[in-house]
């Protein structure tokens, strides 16, 4: 157990509709990530928080949104979903440390946009 | 251009026996992180082993080991003594610069499949 929560374990949807996933952190991680995988694309960097703030964004798309709250977890926002969005999400947390600064991963939510 | 190249799409090992799973990357920053992941077929990622840039000695972490050759730009994961829990998806990773953005950017992925 890594220490990193993330509900719902599995969603399923149609195309068009919007869900929110939601992570929380190892206690005492001040930074949060959220990756994306799929089969065509792999394991892919979508955006990350630091302690309340947008730090970096990669491959996210505009219907993407995500925060990061007071209390550190996170949630992402996924709207007008289409088919090509079902994937694992992963949420992965970090102390944001010097040196290794690991990444350790929750468990994933699977979605499944029909 | 890929920055991290696994590959071995598969792998076969038998129990008992070690094993060498590729990874090579492309990065012209000086500070990095290297790192290996282990998905089982639950799906969760765990973190296996780290390896700093600046690291003189190579990782070790049980089992595992990372064979690092900063020159050859690659970090070869070995695990020794396989058991069949090792069969599972296997991430090669890396974190470039220490700047404000911290992601990680994976490789393809090699499944490892031990036999009995």
């Amino acid at each position: 157990d890594s220490g990193v929560t993330q509900t719902p374990k599995h969603l399923i949807t149609a195309t068009g509709q919007r869900v929110t996933l939601r992570c929380s952190p190892r206690s005492g991680d001040l930074s949060v990530y959220w990756y994306q995988q799929s089969l065509d694309q792999g394991l892919q960097f979508l955006i990350q928080y630091y302690n309340g703030e947008e730090r970096a964004k990669g491959n996210i798309l505009e219907r993407f949104s995500a925060q990061q709250f007071p209390d550190l977890h996170s949630e992402l926002n996924l709207s007008s979903l289409e088919l090509g969005d079902s994937a694992l999400y992963f949420c992965a947390s970090s102390v944001e440390l010097r040196g290794a600064d690991t990444q350790y991963f929750g468990p994933g939510t699977r979605l499944t946009v029909l | 251009a890929q920055k991290i190249t696994q590959t071995q799409p598969g792998m076969f090992v038998q129990e008992k026996e070690a094993v060498t799973l590729d990874c090579t990357y492309d990065t012209s920053d000086p500070s990095y992180g290297l790192f290996w992941y282990k998905q089982p077929s639950s799906g969760e990622m765990i973190f296996l082993i780290y390896q700093g840039s600046y690291d003189q000695q190579n990782a070790t972490e049980g089992r595992y080991s990372l064979n690092f050759q900063k020159a050859r730009k690659s970090a070869n994961l070995v695990i020794s003594a396989s058991q069949l829990g090792d069969s599972a998806m296997y991430f090669c990773a890396m974190r470039e610069s220490p700047g404000s953005a911290r992601q990680l950017t994976f490789g393809s992925g090699t499944q490892l499949t031990v036999l009995p």
